[in-house]
């Protein structure tokens, strides 16, 4: 069964704290992933792509391990705002994103 | 900036009833997507549509679930008899070029509540 895992949390850390997300993908013809932010009850939106060769946006990494079929989200110096569900997400070869359970993010002051 | 709407934000329905979902993706955008989330679970996927017609479809979206595109701006999800196990939260999607490299943007969902 093609799936995509999470650890789900939640993670609880205090500001300025770096939290890093793994997740696994079972389908080997994956052919693109990306990290998915969800806030409650609202739609998920789009943080950033994966790309084999690591991707930095701000205070965002991500990274993919094609060959563990591995993929990482790195947030350094977390805000209050960041606390959401993060979602991994993978493309098949005909468009239909397959979403992991989330893993749930709560940044406390 | 665009962005995809859907209407109702809320539908409520009896089981048994037909409810349609609608849908207006971003104007320019050639795939569709419905997607549907069950409180507390994962993000599914239903169908894609191009083109006019369906290019791929789960499990879960079976003969009780249709999607069509009645004109150039709509696209719509109807459940023919709704299941209490069709409650659940909505999502239509969609994304500009080259299926798989281009980012899917995501309406605001409508959560169906079958009673």
């Amino acid at each position: 069964r093609k799936e995509v895992e999470q650890d789900p949390g939640p993670f609880n850390v205090p500001e300025g704290a770096t939290v890093a997300f793994n997740c696994t993908y079972s389908n080997s013809a994956s052919q693109s992933f990306f990290w998915y932010r969800q806030d409650c009850r609202k739609e998920p939106k789009l943080l950033m792509s994966v790309y084999s060769s690591g991707n930095e946006d701000g205070r965002f990494t991500a990274q993919l391990n094609r060959a563990s079929q591995y993929i990482s989200l790195l947030i350094r110096d977390s805000k209050l705002s960041d606390s959401a569900t993060y979602l991994c997400v993978v493309n098949t070869d005909v468009g239909a994103l397959i979403f992991g359970k989330g893993t749930t993010l709560s940044v406390s002051s | 900036e665009p962005e995809v709407t859907q209407t109702p934000s809320h539908q409520v329905t009896q089981m048994g009833q037909e409810v349609i979902l609608r849908c207006v993706p971003i104007s320019n955008h050639l795939y569709f997507y419905w997607y549907r989330q069950i409180l507390g679970q994962k993000v599914e996927f239903l169908v894609s549509f191009y083109n006019n017609e369906i290019s791929e479809k789960s499990e879960i979206f079976d003969d009780q679930f249709s999607v069509e595109r009645p004109d150039g701006s709509n696209f719509t999800l109807k459940i023919r008899s709704t299941k209490l196990e069709d409650s659940a939260m909505y999502f239509c999607a969609s994304t500009k070029g080259e299926r798989g490299y281009n980012e899917q943007f995501f309406g605001p969902g409508t959560r169906l509540t079958v009673l």
